[in-house]
């Protein structure tokens, strides 16, 4: 069990530009969660997923964000026409998804800078 | 909605004091509640957790009990070390039903002081 790993760990772009980050959670975790977390706050949910279902997002995951989990392992994190206010901490994270079990476990993080 | 209140820091200690961090929520039903953990330069790590009320959690020395009556999860150490120093955050899940998605307070920075 090698943990929640993202990829990549730092991302600096410009204003307008498009990135993608990349999640791998927990091998055979059902659930996978996608957070934002701005400096000196708490993380913030944006969406998750249960195997390849995309079953809820934020309303802070505007149109241009979008999340996909092909067959149901890894997921991505588009952002398009990147915004100065996107600038943040995006946090994975994966949980097992059997009933009783409901902890969540975090990645590193990728944190983006827009200048 | 769900929200999770913490007491603001940073909170500044010496070694081997005690260390309280309060914590309340609101919420539907019942949630459970947990302490998150984040160590300069690394992720957030599960520290504790209570899914049910009176239920107490404990790890590493810390403690934290699920008061219904008052909807806190405070968070305590009876002996604090330097290496405790970190951002600690309270949260809750939202229940099976809704997908257990975590809501969390803001975060208290601890430093401790040898």
């Amino acid at each position: 069990d090698t943990g929640v790993s993202q990829d990549p760990r730092h991302k600096i772009t410009k204003r307008g530009q498009n990135v993608t980050f990349r999640c791998d959670p927990i091998s055979e975790h059902n659930r996978l969660y996608w957070y934002r977390q701005t400096l000196g706050q708490g993380p913030e949910f944006l969406t998750y997923f249960q195997n390849e279902a995309q079953l809820e997002k934020s309303r802070l995951l505007s149109d241009r964000f979008s999340a996909e989990r092909p067959k149901g392992s890894f997921s991505t994190l588009e952002i398009q026409r990147t915004e100065q206010g996107d600038s943040a901490m995006y946090l994975c994270a994966s949980s097992s998804g059997l009933r009783g079990t409901d902890t969540q476990y975090f990645g590193p993080g990728t944190r983006l800078t827009v200048l | 909605g769900n929200s999770v209140t913490q007491m603001e820091g940073p909170v500044t200690l010496s070694e081997e004091a005690f260390l309280t961090i309060n914590c309340t929520y609101t919420a539907t039903g019942y949630p459970s509640l947990f302490w998150y953990v984040q160590y300069p330069g690394e992720g957030l790590q599960l520290l504790l957790k209570a899914t049910k009320a009176d239920d107490k959690g404990s790890n590493k020395g810390f403690e934290a009990t699920y008061r219904k009556e008052t909807t806190s999860f405070h968070l305590e150490k009876g002996s604090v070390q330097v290496s405790d120093s970190a951002v600690y955050f309270c949260a809750l899940s939202d229940g099976e039903a809704a997908g257990n998605k975590l809501t969390f307070g803001g975060g208290t920075r601890v430093l401790v002081k040898p």
